[in-house]
């Protein structure tokens, strides 16, 4: 198993532009993450996913969006990118039954400039 | 918001020695992981803890969950230059959806051979 899969690994931004972050994992888990770490702080929850079609806010969900067409594949989107969103950007994902163990991927470092 | 208090922020050991470090919560939890981060990777699951009370290890790793739900401690005996990297503590309320795992700072962590 390849675990949780992220892609890019880096990737640097003008204000105001686009992009999509990708995540998969192919662990059959029903429950998906995505979290940001800044600089000599824990991860903070941006949004989260209990299944396919179904996706809720974490503690700081403005300025991006997500979608959950199939259990694997969890994209995080940024519409209009902000110096506010430079941080490394995690996806994670968890067994649904009754196990909160938390699989994390390897991470995007993304720099908004 | 809840938060977790870890600490200590930053350590500098002598190869061989024991670490200690700890979390505390203001609030109750009924999990509590510890994860492990190395420079440019993701968060890896060292231990979860599920019960008051409960004591756990995986190789020179334990780990415990305090009895007032309220903090937990992670020691590792015996240093070796390969335990280099952050520490996170991550807890969980039940009364929360899965998404709600507060985590700490993390404890950065250096070994001198």
């Amino acid at each position: 198993n390849a675990g949780v899969t992220q892609t890019p690994k880096f990737r640097i931004l003008k204000i105001g532009q686009s992009m999509t972050l990708q995540c998969a994992q192919d662990m059959n888990h029903n429950y998906m993450y995505w979290y940001r770490q800044d600089p000599g702080m824990g991860l903070k929850l941006i949004y989260y996913s209990v299944g396919a079609g179904i996706t809720d806010k974490g503690e700081v969900p403005n300025g991006y969006n997500v979608s959950r067409s199939t259990t694997e594949d969890f994209p995080l989107r940024l519409e209009l990118a902000a110096p506010s969103q430079t941080s490394v950007y995690f996806c994670a994902s968890s067994y649904s039954g009754g196990s909160f163990e938390q699989y994390f991927g390897p991470g995007t470092r993304l720099t908004v400039t | 918001g809840q938060q977790l208090n870890q600490s200590p922020q930053s350590m500098f050991i002598q190869e061989g020695e024991d670490v200690s470090m700890n979390c505390t919560s203001s609030s109750i939890f009924n999990t509590w992981l510890w994860y492990k981060q190395d420079p440019g990777e993701g968060p890896v699951l060292l231990i979860a803890l599920y019960k008051a009370g409960e004591l756990t290890s995986n190789g020179r790793l334990t780990a415990q969950f305090g009895i007032t739900r309220k903090d937990s401690f992670l020691n590792i005996s015996a240093s070796i230059p390969s335990d280099v990297g952050i520490y996170f503590c991550a807890g969980m309320n039940y009364g929360g959806s899965q998404g709600n795992l507060i985590f700490g700072k993390g404890t950065k962590l250096s070994v001198k051979p």
